[in-house]
């Protein structure tokens, strides 16, 4: 079946970039998604990218995209400390209708 | 506009109980999704609804769990008996139809003793 995996956890200074990185399985993954999930909350779409892109870009966070690998990134500039949480990478497959996989999730800590 | 609701909020039962979770997700989204998350892991789809059907419960345990969406609008999450493992928080989310973006409620968290 479909997996996708994350780093646990990343810690950065204030101000700094922060780089989020994700590997998939799926080779028919058609979005690929970034979402975050702040302590005691629901998940809150990010961003997302159609599986024939690049790069997209939008305001502070930067996707980037590597399907030959099949590797995701998520750059966040300028981390400020409310982009303290968890960030989840997830895929979607279109067979009819969107069934998204998500990965276990990587925990930003951001350093005042 | 509002969002998906969810209640309870939190919800502590003993194994072997029963317990159910409501949902109404953001009013005209066709479709419906019940995820759950255990600690320290992603969500993990239970069941899809595409307004009062069915398209994808293959992760449900149907032995315990239960769900349906009567008119196509609210819908329930029923386990029957809890075990320990179901300790979790459940998510309900809504889609306005098969595209790629989806709004998630706030969870309920579940704690079986």
């Amino acid at each position: 079946g479909e997996d996708v995996e994350q780093s646990l956890f990343l810690s950065v200074r204030e101000g700094d970039s922060s780089v989020i990185n994700c590997t998939y399985t799926d080779s028919s993954s058609t979005y690929l998604y970034w979402y975050k999930q702040e302590p005691g909350a629901g998940l809150q779409l990010l961003t997302y990218i159609f599986s024939n892109m690049d790069m997209k870009q939008d305001q502070r966070l930067t996707v980037l995209l590597n399907k030959k690998d099949k590797h995701l990134s998520l750059r966040i500039a300028d981390t400020q400390t409310g982009d303290s949480a968890i960030y989840f990478c997830a895929e979607s497959t279109t067979g009819g209708y969107q069934k998204v996989t998500f990965g276990t999730g990587t925990k930003l800590q951001v350093i005042p | 506009e509002a969002g998906v609701a969810q209640s309870p909020r939190y919800k502590i039962i003993e194994k072997r109980q029963s317990v159910a979770f409501w949902c109404n997700p953001i009013s005209g989204h066709a479709t419906l999704y019940w995820y759950q998350q255990i600690l320290g892991q992603g969500p993990k789809l239970l069941i899809q609804f595409q307004n009062n059907g069915v398209v994808d419960d293959s992760q449900l345990p149907k032995d315990r769990f239960s769900a349906e969406r009567l008119k196509g609008v609210d819908s329930t999450l029923k386990i029957q008996p809890a075990k320990l493992e179901d300790s979790a928080v459940y998510l309900c989310a809504s889609s306005p139809g098969l595209g790629p973006e989806q709004f998630f409620g706030p969870g309920t968290r579940l704690t079986v003793l």
